[in-house]
């Protein structure tokens, strides 16, 4: 059964410190890897989208890495922000149609000043 | 920046009723989609439209629920006959390219759907 677990489920952290974010997964087979941002009462946005061949991305302040061997995944966020505070959900998909899409439950991050 | 916009935003609806929730999708955007989160739980899948019709669904999905697009920009989630374990956040979705690595699914904001 595909699944993905996300780590730490919640995390607190100080304006201005760095934090990592942890998804593994059991997908497969795998096609591809995105994180979203969940702000409170939204809709999940893409901030980043990982492929088997790539093993880090970056988006301002976001960076993410793929072990397509270990099928581990972590979102390190550098100078938090108030801003950054929100759920963020690993989301993976297989090969092969939409039901192959595969959400973590996601870690929610709480930046304060 | 083209956004998904559904409504009603919170619906509070008695077990049994008929509610549709409504969606505009991104306009130049072909394959649409119904997720819901149930507090606490993970994003699930629940049916994705491609060319008026549906091209997969969810054992979630089941007949109480249909969808719609009645025309060229509504895109609509019908749950027949409500029962408590309805009570989620439903969200609509749509991409502009169905599997294609660079097309992400673009969410609105969600109605929240309150069954008593």
């Amino acid at each position: 059964k595909n699944q993905v677990e996300q780590s730490p489920q919640s995390l607190i952290i100080l304006e201005g410190k760095n934090c990592t974010l942890q998804c593994n997964y059991t997908v497969s087979p795998f096609s591809n890897l995105r994180w979203y941002k969940q702000d409170t009462g939204r809709g999940p946005v893409s901030l980043t989208i990982m492929t088997f061949s790539e093993n880090t991305k970056s988006n301002g302040r976001y960076t993410a890495t793929l072990d397509a061997d270990t099928k581990q995944s972590s979102l390190h966020i550098t100078a938090s922000q108030l801003s950054d505070s929100a759920s963020y959900i690993c989301v993976v998909r297989s090969s092969g149609g939409y039901q192959k899409v595969t959400f973590g439950i996601g870690t929610k991050l709480q930046v304060i000043p | 920046e083209p956004e998904v916009t559904q409504t009603p935003s919170h619906q509070v609806t008695q077990m049994g009723q008929e509610v549709i929730l409504r969606c505009v999708p991104i306009s130049n955007h072909l394959y649409f989609y119904w997720y819901r989160q149930i507090l606490g739980q993970k994003v699930e899948f629940l049916v994705s439209f491609y060319n008026n019709e549906i091209s997969e669904k969810s054992e979630i999905f089941d007949d109480q629920f249909s969808v719609e697009r009645p025309d060229g920009s509504n895109f609509t989630l019908k749950i027949r006959s409500t029962k408590l374990e309805d009570s989620a956040m439903y969200f609509c979705a749509s991409s502009e390219l169905g599997n294609s690595y660079n097309s992400p699914l673009h969410f609105g904001n969600g109605t929240r759907l309150t069954v008593t």
